[in-house]
Formats: C-alpha cells, structure tokens, sequence
C-alpha cells in the first residue's frame, strides 16, 4: 500500500520564524489534505491540495503530485500554531482509503 | 451547516464488554469514515461507507465493525473489548470520493 513519510517528527521554533512540513508519499494519489489536530483532538482541516499552491493567511502549501511531495509552510509561526500537524492521503486503488503519515510535533516558544 | 457530530465524546468500558459509537456527518455527505488513533500506531483507517455499503476495510479484527444507516448516520461497534482498544475514535464526512473530508470531535474510549 501507499506509505506516507513527514518530516521533521519534532520541531521547535521561536515565535516569528518560519517553517517547512515535508509530506512524502510512494504512489500517485487522488488527493491530500493537511490537518492540524489540536490539544483536545479535533483534527482541523487547514488545506485540500491533491496539485498546486494554496494559501490561506500565514499558511500556504504546495503539492507536486507528478514528484510525489507536499509541503506546508508556517511563517511568522504563533504560539497558537502548536500541536500536531498531519499529512492524509487518498487512494481510490483497491477502494477509497486514507493513510495519514506519522505527522509533525510542532512546538512554537514564545 | 452543522459539522460532524460524534456521541458520547468520552467513554470507560472494562474488558470484555462492548460499545457501541455513533457518527452524524454533515448534511448531504454520503460517506463515513471511521480512524482509530493511539499513541503507538497513530491515525489507522478502519473502515468507509457509502449510501450504506462498506467499501473498505483496514487492518482490524473482526471485533471491529461498523454499519451505516439510510441517513447517512454511521455506528462502529467494538466487542469484547480490550486494553489496547483504548484510543480516540475519529470519524470522518465527506461528500462522494475525491472529496475533502471533515472530521468530528472524536470519542476517547478507555478500557480499563
């Protein structure tokens, strides 16, 4: 099946600096969303981006579907955007499936 | 619009027993996902609905199942629970494949 690599596994910036989430995947996909799962567990949606560049305040992401990769970036990063940062992916081979990598710990210093 | 709804949030069940979880996505989404999440595995697939027919399953017991109603409403159902099914249950909406999906609050079971 697909696997779905994130990295870094831990990061921890000071308030104000920027930052790249790495989201790697092994085959090609139908989609790929990013999450941010806060501190009681709700996982919020941040970007649906199966190809192209998005962005959405502080936070923009890119995905190269033909290269297999997604990044998220955080600028200017908020004690606020601590938590667990998650890349999910779709595969409609052997029928609909999400596979979610390990995810990235994020923890903003103020 | 009403986002997905998850009942109860929380639960404790001893060993052995069984629960049941309930799912309401959002109006108009056809489609359930169910997602265990634990510390040492992390977010796994457990299995898709669609106008009431499973269309996939993950890699879980058969004490793991799940159904989905003419609403759209889903229930995932644990028997003869045990420790290790402690986790955060998660489930997910979305309107027909290729879709973004949204997830509900979750219900943290513990197993004691």
């Amino acid at each position: 099946g697909i696997q779905v690599e994130q990295s870094p596994p831990d990061l921890i910036l000071q308030e104000g600096a920027n930052s790249t989430l790495r989201c790697n995947f092994s085959d090609s996909v139908n989609n790929l969303q990013w999450f941010h799962q806060n501190p009681w567990g709700q996982l919020i949606n941040l970007f649906y981006i199966p190809s192209g560049t998005k962005q959405n305040g502080r936070l923009s992401a890119t995905t190269v579907a033909t290269e297999r990769y997604s990044l998220l970036y955080i600028s200017s990063s908020q004690t606020t955007d601590s938590g667990v940062y998650f890349c999910a992916v779709v595969s409609n081979t052997g029928g609909f499936k999400t596979i979610f990598g390990a995810g990235t710990r994020l923890f903003v210093k103020a | 619009k009403a986002g997905v709804t998850q009942t109860p949030r929380y639960l404790i069940k001893t060993r052995g027993q069984q629960v049941t979880l309930s799912c309401s996505p959002i109006s108009g989404h056809r489609s359930v996902s169910w997602y265990q999440q634990t510390p040492g595995q992390g977010l796994q697939f457990l299995f898709e609905y669609f106008s009431e027919t499973q269309r996939n399953k993950g890699n879980f017991p058969g004490r793991f199942s799940g159904r989905q109603f003419s609403n759209s409403r889903s229930e995932m159902n644990v028997s003869t629970l045990e420790l290790g099914d402690s986790a955060l249950y998660l489930c997910a909406s979305l309107a027909g494949t290729g879709n973004e999906q949204f997830f509900g609050p979750g219900t943290r079971l513990t197993v004691l």
